[in-house]
């Protein structure tokens, strides 16, 4: 079956730095895409990584390991905006997306 | 650009009725997408339709039915509802079904079923 693993939910503090896990095991892989969630919104694009290695936008950086099946989102000089869900989708051999559950990211002040 | 909208934003159906989801995109995408979001579990695919005039089944596709008559519009409809079908539903389109392709999403219908 397919399987993307996320944790649950994660606290930091404003001003630190996050790191968000996701791991993976799809019928092929065509592509790993970020997504934020604010409650009660919908999911809006964050990044894709389809290469390893680090990719940067901003605040925002993603890591990709496709031998590792593994891929990371990592957020710095975090603001309280940033509290949200963070979803992790995995482009599978049929081009659909298979998406975790998401990771609930609380900022503290 | 309002991108795409659904409605209606939120409804309470009566189990055994019908219902129609309508979702509407203004991006001129080929490819649209279905989506229902439970608590604790990802986004779930219902149906997708990768050009106009096709569609195909997603990873929970039962009592639930779509078409695609043309490019802007991707109705959901359940023909019988059962309160299992309580759930938040979105709708999301991309430039096509390949590799790199962002979804954009609908703001959502929040549906609960008694």
């Amino acid at each position: 079956g397919q399987n993307i693993d996320q944790p649950t939910e994660m606290t930091a503090t404003e001003g630190a730095i996050v790191q968000i896990n996701c791991t993976y095991q799809t019928s092929g892989f065509n592509g790993l895409f970020w997504y934020q969630q604010h409650a009660g919104e919908a999911p809006t694009f964050l990044s894709y990584n389809v290469l390893d290695g680090l990719e940067e936008k901003g605040r925002f950086s993603s890591f990709l390991s496709r031998s590792k099946g593994y891929s990371y989102l990592l957020l710095k000089e975090l603001q309280m905006k940033d509290s949200a869900s963070y979803l992790c989708a995995v482009k599978d051999s049929n081009y659909q997306l298979i998406w975790g559950a998401g990771t609930k990211l609380i900022i503290k002040p | 650009t309002a991108g795409i909208t659904q409605a209606p934003t939120s409804q309470i159906l009566a189990a055994g009725r019908s219902m129609t989801l309508r979702c509407t995109q203004d991006m001129r995408h080929n490819a649209m997408y279905w989506y229902r979001q439970d608590l604790g579990l990802g986004l779930r695919l219902i149906h997708y339709s990768n050009t106009a005039g096709t569609t195909g089944k997603g990873e929970v596709p039962d009592g639930y039915s779509v078409s695609r008559a043309n490019t802007d519009d991707f109705p959901l409809t359940l023909a019988s509802a059962v309160p299992s079908q309580t759930s938040v539903y979105f709708c999301a389109s991309s430039t096509d079904g390949g590799e790199y392709n962002e979804q954009f999403f609908g703001p959502g219908t929040r549906l609960t079923v008694l």
